[in-house]
């Protein structure tokens, strides 16, 4: 049964600064992999999408990298604002399903402090 | 605009009643999900459809019922059998289940039993 783990749950960054979210899946035959954005009391909003073929993925100061061998994929954050205080999360879909059921994380927590 | 409607936002619901959620989206999509979210937790597949007229028991089924009688359509009743039923619900889609496309996700609905 694919794991998905994020860790940490939680991060705090004054603004500006550079940061790496982690995200750890335990079967390596995965179709692709997603990170969201989740505001309190909200739904999910879509950042990246990394198809199993792709290494990474950008999307302005986002950038999300993939490699399937280790299990691990990583969202880079450019210069962080105090508007990139959210959760994300990241979700995997395995290769061997016929069906999109994909496997969530916890997600991490982040505050941007001005 | 393209995207996914859940109504209502919020609900309130008094012990023994079902209540029915609605997802309604104009993304021409196949599959649609209901995940439900609990405080500091990752999400859970309730249901899950990737066709009209077809649908699947996720990994938390019990004491939800849905059907899928339009393509655009996905709503999902909490039965009174539901032991646990106050979380936020998510409702997603995707191109196609099988295809495993990106996942989009509504705004959700809070429910709260009182």
């Amino acid at each position: 049964k694919q794991e998905v783990t994020q860790i940490p749950a939680a991060l705090s960054v004054p603004e500006g600064e550079n940061l790496v979210l982690n995200c750890s899946f335990t079967d390596s035959a995965i179709y692709n992999l997603q990170w969201f954005r989740q505001d309190p009391g909200k739904g999910l909003t879509s950042l990246l999408l990394i198809q199993s073929s792709q290494r990474e993925q950008t999307s302005g100061r986002l950038n999300a990298s993939l490699d399937k061998s280790s299990g691990r994929s990583t969202l880079y954050i450019a210069a962080s604002q105090p508007g990139d205080s959210a959760t994300y999360l990241c979700a995997v879909l395995p290769y061997n399903t016929n069906a999109g059921k994909s496997t969530f994380g916890d997600g991490t927590t982040l505050t941007v402090k001005p | 605009d393209g995207g996914i409607t859940q109504s209502p936002k919020y609900l309130f619901r008094k012990e023994g009643q079902n209540v029915t959620l609605s997802c309604e989206q104009n993304l021409n999509h196949d599959a649609m999900y209901w995940y439900r979210q609990d405080p500091g937790q990752g999400l859970r597949l309730i249901y899950y459809s990737q066709i009209v007229n077809d649908f699947q028991k996720g990994d938390i089924a019990e004491g939800y019922s849905v059907s899928r009688e339009k393509k655009e359509s996905f709503p999902l009743t909490v039965t009174s059998a539901q032991k646990n039923p106050t979380a936020f619900y998510l409702c997603a889609s995707s191109i196609s289940g099988r295809a495993a496309g990106e996942l989009f996700f509504g705004e959700g609905s809070r429910l709260t039993v009182l």
